[in-house]
Order: C-alpha cells, then sequence, then structure tokens
C-alpha cells in the first residue's frame, strides 16, 4: 500500500519560491503519473502537473510558466516548486498518484500541506 | 471556474437518494472515463467512484456513477447523515494533457 507525504515550509513570502517534497513509500514509480494537485480555502480542486517514472512532465497552462515538477535522484520523492508566488497560490497543497492509462484515477493522495504567501 | 461544472450544493432526507451531476466538453468527459471524489473537511479527497461506474474496494454499493455523453452523475441511495461531504467529478482532458476537476459539490444531509 503506498504512502504519500507532503512536506515543506507553510509560510512564503510574496514573490518567492515555493518548494514542497512528496515522500512515497510502499510502491513502484513505474506505470504511475505522480502529480499536484491544490486547493485554495473554500475552493475547488486544481491540476498543477504531474511526472511520469521517465520524468517526463506536463504543467497546467494556467501556471506552467512558474512551476517545475522533478524527482530525486533516487526516485523516491518528487518535488514541486512554484516561482513569483502571489497570495493566489495560498492553498492546500496535494500529492497523488495516478494510473498512466484507464481511468487515470487519483487512487493515493497525500494528507496535504497548507502553505500560506504572505505579503 | 472549474472546467467541468457540478450543482454547488444538493440537500435530501436520509434514507432518501441524491444525485450529483458534472458537465464537461468533447475534450474531457465526452473522451475520457469520470471519477469521484469525496471529501470531508480538513481531509484529502479519497477516490469514490472510477471508471464512470466501478467501486474501490471498501466503498459502499450505495455509491453509484454513470456516464452519458459529456456528462456523468454520482448517486448515492439510503442517505446518511455519514454522507455529508463535498463531492468532486474529475477525469482527463486531452485538450490540456492533464486533469480537470469540478468545482464541488456539498452534500447536506437533512
Amino acid at each position: 500500500q503506498v504512502q504519500m507525504q507532503e512536506s515543506g515550509p507553510g509560510l512564503v513570502k510574496s514573490s518567492e519560491t515555493l518548494s514542497l517534497t512528496c515522500i512515497v513509500s510502499g510502491g513502484s514509480i513505474s506505470k504511475y503519473y505522480w502529480a499536484w494537485i491544490r486547493q485554495p480555502p473554500g475552493k475547488g480542486l486544481e491540476w498543477i502537473g504531474h511526472i511520469d517514472h521517465s520524468a517526463n512532465s506536463n504543467y497546467n497552462p494556467s501556471l506552467k510558466s512558474r512551476v517545475t515538477i522533478s524527482f530525486d535522484t533516487s526516485k523516491t520523492q518528487f518535488s514541486l516548486r512554484v516561482s513569483s508566488v502571489t497570495a493566489a497560490d495560498s492553498a492546500m497543497y496535494y500529492c497523488a498518484r495516478s494510473y498512466v492509462s484507464g481511468s487515470r484515477r487519483f487512487d493515493s493522495w497525500g494528507q496535504g500541506t497548507l502553505v500560506t504567501v504572505s505579503s | 471556474q472549474s472546467v467541468l461544472a457540478q450543482p454547488p450544493s444538493v440537500s435530501e432526507a436520509p434514507r432518501q437518494r441524491v444525485a450529483i451531476f458534472c458537465s464537461g466538453s468533447s475534450s474531457n468527459i465526452g473522451n475520457n472515463p469520470v471519477n469521484w471524489y469525496q471529501q470531508f473537511p480538513g481531509k484529502a479527497p479519497k477516490l469514490l467512484v472510477y471508471y464512470d461506474n466501478l467501486l474501490p474496494s471498501g466503498v459502499s454499493d450505495r455509491f453509484s456513477g454513470s456516464k452519458s455523453g459529456t456528462s456523468a452523475s454520482l448517486a448515492i441511495s439510503g442517505l446518511q447523515s455519514e454522507d455529508e461531504a463535498e463531492y468532486y467529478c474529475g477525469t482527463w482532458d486531452d485538450s490540456l494533457n492533464g486533469w480537470v476537476f469540478g468545482g464541488g459539490t456539498k452534500l447536506t444531509v437533512l
């Protein structure tokens, strides 16, 4: 049973870079997409981007110019970087796993980490 | 503004049946399976229905899903107070090469 856990600073200053890590344990990285999804307070879910086991990534066009997702060398964790943050980037950030084909369902989620952007 | 459209809220009495609808387009719902997620306050979303109408292990058969064209629905029968939660539809979007979600529907069991 895969487990996922986000970590990173809960407070980021406006115009700086938000950096989060998702530690993956108990499962293989193959055959899956590894995604970041965020949820502003009181609002819905927004896909930020994802990476596959070959380190191919894709990003939401609305964030693409500011986002980078990467694996660490051991591929037991993957990271999110969002540059030039503003208050609009304040949200709960989740990492999640999806099947590459078929339903592309998110069957495993981290517990989430709340990030607040301060001025 | 979410890509998939859901009603913000629905409500129904205990033991009754309720349906939550999700509307999209040919690039998402019309060409890809729909998944539904259940989220309680302060918790991460949990997969509730996948591939339009399949239930993950451990999910009650009071939940069911269906899809027709560019719309999908989640039905919950025999409503219980514990079903009060936010429900999100989600699917792959061929234009984005990524996922889109509905804005969420808050279910209140009266």
